[in-house]
């Protein structure tokens, strides 16, 4: 049970921003909303994570909806090296710490 | 730093058959797990472990041993391989519980169980 959803795949366009959808209807008060992301055949890396502010980084920034139902990874210039798997996890740490099969992000020169 | 390292990078082995996948973090992190990977789907928790000589289960424990006698240390053991465990393996460590702090994975070992 991921607990969150996504869509299995996106495209974009080089140089343009990209918008990643999660939705965690069922968050708790004390989960957090990380984002990893998988390049081919690589482990996951770190991207980026939050509670309840909007957060920013040098990779990305996330957008955490008011109600904290839903959430958005922004790439703001989508590059030829983003296209990856996506994953969006909502955790309190542990095990609860569950990869679902991600957002594959497809970037178009 | 080298970060997490894991060996082998690929193994086949026979059903039966015993081994030891390493794992190894220079970062003096506390919190290390390891991970599978089936095609086409996201990771899945095996085992984890919070510090030396303390571990614990994930979602997906059947078939594995871990222990942790060191901070930079954390092997998986598979008692007998079967054909169900054929998959890419991460390790991963972070700094202390997953809630704060990223976790660093290592490349992955591809196993092959005939």
């Amino acid at each position: 049970d991921a607990k969150t959803t996504q869509p299995n795949s996106m495209e974009s366009n080089e140089e343009e921003p990209v918008h990643l959808p999660c939705n965690h209807s069922t968050i708790s008060g004390t989960d957090y909303i990380h984002w990893y992301r998988q390049l081919p055949s690589q482990g996951p890396e770190y991207v980026i994570h939050g509670l309840t502010s909007n957060v920013n980084n040098r990779m990305a920034s996330l957008a955490i909806a008011e109600d904290r139902k839903s959430s958005t990874l922004i790439l703001h210039r989508a590059t030829l090296r983003d296209a990856a798997v996506y994953y969006c996890i909502r955790s309190r740490g542990g095990q609860n710490f569950v990869f679902g099969p991600g957002t594959r992000l497809s970037v178009l020169p | 730093n080298a970060g997490v390292t894991q060996t082998p990078k690929f193994q086949v082995l026979k059903t039966g058959q015993s081994m030891t996948l390493q794992c190894a973090q220079d970062m003096n992190h506390e919190y290390m797990s390891w991970y599978r990977q089936d095609p086409g789907m996201g990771l899945r928790l095996i085992h984890y472990s919070v510090g030396a000589g303390i571990t614990d289960q994930g979602e997906v424990p059947n078939g594995y041993n871990v222990s942790r006698s060191t901070t930079e240390d954390f092997p998986l053991r598979l008692l007998s391989a079967a054909p169900s465990q054929t998959s890419v393996y991460f390790c991963a460590s972070s700094y202390s519980g997953l809630v704060y702090n990223e976790q660093f994975f290592g490349p992955g070992t591809r196993l092959t169980v005939l």
